[in-house]
């Protein structure tokens, strides 16, 4: 089946500084990739969907400048979060589509302290 | 926008027997609907997934049924074993290229 990477798979900030997120599709083009969001024990939620070489499109409430999606090339979309502070601590997840499926990463744990 | 009710929360049976989860959606647009299973700490697997062209989609012991009229779709389990054991979410979208609405996940607990 179709495989996405995320990397790193968790890391830990300090309040105020910026952290970069890598989603790979390793063996598929995902022209769309889209962001989620998962807090503990909570479902999923959509914050953007990534296309490549256009801009991201955010869902309603979620800061686009806060949250910088870029997607560079077919197999590869990034999610920095700047300035973060401690409730956007949560788990991200990436996902790449192939048309109507979509394939999820691993997630990656951001933890801010 | 689409709005995913997913019940029940939590579902105890015993190995061996079978677990039904059920989604209702809202938007009627809506036209595929997929469903993922999570383990803790992991991203979410596709299990199955249904088109609204299709009424029913089995991959050997899962199963997806789709009532378009209903506005629901079920997920069925037989012969469950430990290891289907993991948090269950459906999902539904307008079409390939819009991001999922997730229902609120079950937890399926199989007992021994």
């Amino acid at each position: 089946g179709a495989v996405v990477s995320q990397h790193p798979s968790w890391v830990i900030c300090k309040s105020g500084t910026s952290v970069k997120i890598e989603c790979r599709s390793l063996d598929f083009q995902a022209t769309t990739m889209f962001w989620y969001r998962q807090f503990p024990k909570q479902s999923l939620m959509l914050m953007a969907t990534s296309n490549e070489g256009s801009k991201a499109t955010y869902e309603q409430g979620v800061e686009k400048d806060k949250f910088l999606i870029n997607h560079a090339s077919l197999t590869l979309s990034t999610l920095t979060v700047t300035s973060a502070h401690p409730e956007d601590s949560s788990f991200y997840i990436c996902s790449g589509g192939i048309t109507y499926e979509q394939y999820f990463g691993p997630g990656t744990r951001l933890t801010v302290t | 926008g689409e709005n995913v009710e997913q019940h029940p929360s939590t579902l105890s049976v015993q190995e061996g027997d079978s677990a039904v989860i059920k989604c209702t959606y809202s938007d009627s647009a809506s036209n595929y609907f997929p469903w993922y299973k999570q383990e803790l700490g992991k991203g979410p697997q596709l299990i199955i997934d249904i088109r609204s062209n299709v009424g029913e989609k089995k991959d050997q012991r899962i199963a997806v049924t789709l009532n378009k009229t209903a506005k629901h779709f079920s997920l069925h389990i037989t012969e469950t074993q430990p290891e289907d054991s993991a948090v269950y979410f459906c999902a539904a979208s307008k079409w390939g290229a819009d991001g999922l609405t997730f229902g609120k996940g079950t937890h399926l607990i199989i007992q021994p």
